[in-house]
């Protein structure tokens, strides 16, 4: 069965530390894709980055980062010189396929909360 | 406005009350979907509706009634809840029902008292 497992329950770093969150995935899917989203204090969930299960090149975007591995089942997520702003509770997700076609839903991570410290 | 608006923010319900849940989405998406959220567990889906058709049911008690009456708008209809729907709502839309391109709203905190 699809499963996404986020092993850190929370993170807690003082600002311009680097910090590492974890994502490990189980799937059968052949064809899948690979989410983060950021839920800030604020509520709403914001999608950071999908990733196709095709493409394995890591991904930088300013001072977040990503590394996919097929080998491990893996999608880390990384940033750089954190910020107290970076401060939230992060969700890895996977799509699963719903039979034929291009219908999807997620499936959910618990989520690793994260605190900036000054 | 624009992105997927949720109102109310915060409901503090008693068991016996009857109340509704709303979103509304500005992008022009045709798939909209109910989620919640409880602490200590996945992100739940409970509802989807695609092109305002509902399309799929989570096993979802009876006590949560949706609506969607375009596809624009979604509600999520509450009577005689108990206290453990206590939890965040989640509204969000997408372009077909591929599964990226996800916008969630701000969620309602519900209380159930």
């Amino acid at each position: 069965a699809q499963k996404v497992t986020q092993a850190q329950t929370e993170i807690s770093v003082v600002e311009k530390e680097d910090v590492t969150l974890d994502c490990v995935y189980e799937t059968r899917d052949t064809t899948y894709y690979l989410f983060w989203y950021k839920q800030p204090p604020s509520g709403e969930l914001v999608f950071l980055i999908r990733r196709n299960s095709f493409d394995e090149q890591n991904e930088i975007s300013g001072r977040y980062s990503w590394n996919f591995q097929k080998s491990t089942s893996s999608f880390n997520f990384t940033i750089t010189a954190s910020q107290v702003v970076d401060s939230a509770v992060y969700f890895c997700a996977l799509s699963e396929a719903l039979g034929a076609g291009n219908n999807r839903k997620l499936i959910w991570g618990l989520g690793t909360s994260l605190a900036v410290n000054p | 406005e624009t992105g997927v608006t949720q109102t109310p923010r915060h409901l503090v319900m008693g068991m016996t009350n009857k109340k509704s849940l709303k979103c509304e989405q500005h992008l022009g998406h045709n798939a909209m979907y109910w989620y919640k959220q409880s602490a200590k567990k996945p992100l739940e889906l409970m509802f989807v509706y695609s092109l305002e058709e509902r399309v799929e049911n989570n096993s979802v008690p009876s006590r949560f009634s949706p609506e969607c009456p375009n596809s624009s708008h979604l509600f999520l209809h509450l009577h005689t809840l108990q206290p453990e729907d206590s939890a965040l709502y989640l509204c969000a839309s997408s372009q077909g029902r591929v599964a990226y391109g996800y916008t969630f709203g701000s969620g309602t905190r519900l209380t159930v008292v």
